[in-house]
């Protein structure tokens, strides 16, 4: 199956800073998703994104398929960001299926 | 617009006993329905995931069993829980839209096991 491979493992942040999140996938995909978990453990899609450049508010993500990598990025960072960030693929014949990356643990501290 | 029914939300169980847990989708047909697990940690795992009506595909050779009797339920049982199936269930919805393409991907807000 499909390795996805996601770091920094862990990430302390002050409110207000900047951060790279990434994800290196070992095949090629047709469907490349984000996601954030928060405390409680609600998972919330962030971004499609199998290619390209995508931007919602604050977070904006890239993925370069040909190079098999692609990159959240938060921006001015609020303690709302804290959770885990989950990169997640699947390939055409997979019905949906995604594979998870291990996530990456956001702290935003005040 | 679509919405995922996901209970209970936390359940503690002895070993041995049986389990069923319930999921179900609101605003969509015919959608591909999935049951994942997180441990402790923080990976998920694909258990199971459902095509249509009848239709399961198991992931991973488990204690666990997963049935769709309608178009918009799916359901995880066992029938004598262990130790290890401890963890954080969720469900998960995604509709085709064209070969190789999904929409969505929305998750339910979980079911906290604890098997005791």
């Amino acid at each position: 199956g499909i390795q996805v491979e996601q770091s920094p493992p862990d990430l302390i942040l002050q409110e207000g800073a900047n951060s790279t999140l990434r994800c290196n996938f070992s095949d090629s995909v047709n469907n490349l998703q984000w996601f954030h978990q928060n405390p409680w453990g609600q998972l919330i899609n962030l971004f499609y994104i199998p290619s390209g450049t995508k931007q919602n508010g604050r977070l904006s993500a890239t993925t370069v398929a040909t190079e098999r990598y692609s990159l959240l990025y938060i921006s001015s960072s609020q303690t709302t960001d804290s959770g885990v960030y989950f990169c997640a693929v699947g390939s055409t014949d997979s019905w949906g299926k995604l594979q998870f990356g291990a996530g990456t643990q956001v702290v935003v501290t005040p | 617009s679509q919405t995922i029914h996901q209970w209970p939300a936390t359940l503690v169980q002895p070993v041995g006993s049986p389990l069923s847990l319930e999921c179900t989708v609101e605003g969509t047909s015919n959608p591909n329905l999935y049951w994942y697990r997180q441990a402790a940690g923080r990976g998920l795992q694909l258990l199971f995931y459902s095509v249509g009506i009848g239709q399961i595909s198991s992931e991973v050779p488990q204690n666990l069993s997963a049935s769709r009797p309608q178009d918009r339920q799916f359901i995880l049982s066992s029938k004598k829980l262990l130790l290890s199936d401890s963890g954080f269930y969720l469900c998960a919805w995604s509709v085709l839209v064209t070969q190789g393409f999904f929409y969505g991907y929305t998750f339910g807000s979980g079911t906290r096991l604890t098997v005791v």
